[in-house]
């Protein structure tokens, strides 16, 4: 079984400050990990994927993130938050090793807010 | 441009009708998803098809039924049997490698009363 959590339903972030957007997985094998971003009323665009290789995955938008197979972790991280940035992030998994083309589990979402 | 078409954007039904949702896409993709989302749950797999005439049930197809007579479009059908059908319809496809991101359309509001 493959699932995610997003520990936090809420992040506020002052503009111009960095970001984090927690995400933490659970699979049998390696993880394909993704993050979306959706604005209101509108469907989930993807912003960047871990598949193998460098831990540090670059992204969309300047968005970035870390995979930590240690600590089962895969933070969506930005340097510098703009107010437009603010939107649900959802982070999603996906084992390698289960074959299965049911696609990605997803996590329930955190709604990021960047205050000016 | 490609991409991924819901309509309509929204929809109001009484209780009790079906309602089929449309899902068209240009992307060549073969695989398409239905997923429902509602506040605080995330999004959760209704439907999927990996191939034309094709599909299978997701965590949550009771109540819901769907086709696949085209690779361009997977409509959805949600029936009177779907207890809670209120909610925000995803649709979304990808293409056959494993890693390949899901892209999904701008949805399909659906309110039942």
């Amino acid at each position: 079984a493959q699932s995610v959590a997003q520990p936090e339903d809420q992040v506020n972030v002052a503009e111009g400050n960095p970001l984090t957007v927690k995400c933490t997985y659970s699979v049998s094998g390696n993880p394909y990990l993704f993050w979306y971003v959706q604005y209101p009323n509108r469907g989930l665009q993807f912003l960047l994927k871990y598949i193998t290789g460098d831990n540090l995955v670059k992204g969309s938008y300047g968005f970035e993130a870390e995979f930590n197979k240690s600590q089962t972790s895969f933070h969506l991280k930005k340097p510098s938050a703009l107010v437009s940035d603010s939107a649900l992030y959802f982070c999603a998994v996906r084992d390698i090793s289960s074959g299965s083309a049911r696609q990605l589990t997803f996590g329930s979402g955190t709604q990021l807010t960047v205050l000016p | 441009d490609g991409g991924i078409t819901q309509s309509p954007k929204y929809l109001f039904r009484k209780e009790g009708q079906n309602v089929t949702l449309s899902c068209e896409q240009n992307l060549n993709h073969d695989a398409m998803y239905w997923y429902r989302q509602d506040p605080g749950q995330g999004l959760r797999l209704i439907y999927y098809s990996q191939i034309v005439n094709d599909f299978q049930k997701g965590d949550i197809a009771e109540g819901y039924s769907v086709s696949r007579e085209k690779k361009e479009s997977f409509p959805l059908t949600v029936t009177s049997a779907q207890k809670n059908p209120t909610a925000f319809y995803l649709c979304a496809s990808r293409d056959r490698q494993g890693n390949s991101p899901l892209h999904f359309g701008n949805g399909t509001r659906l309110t039942v009363t």
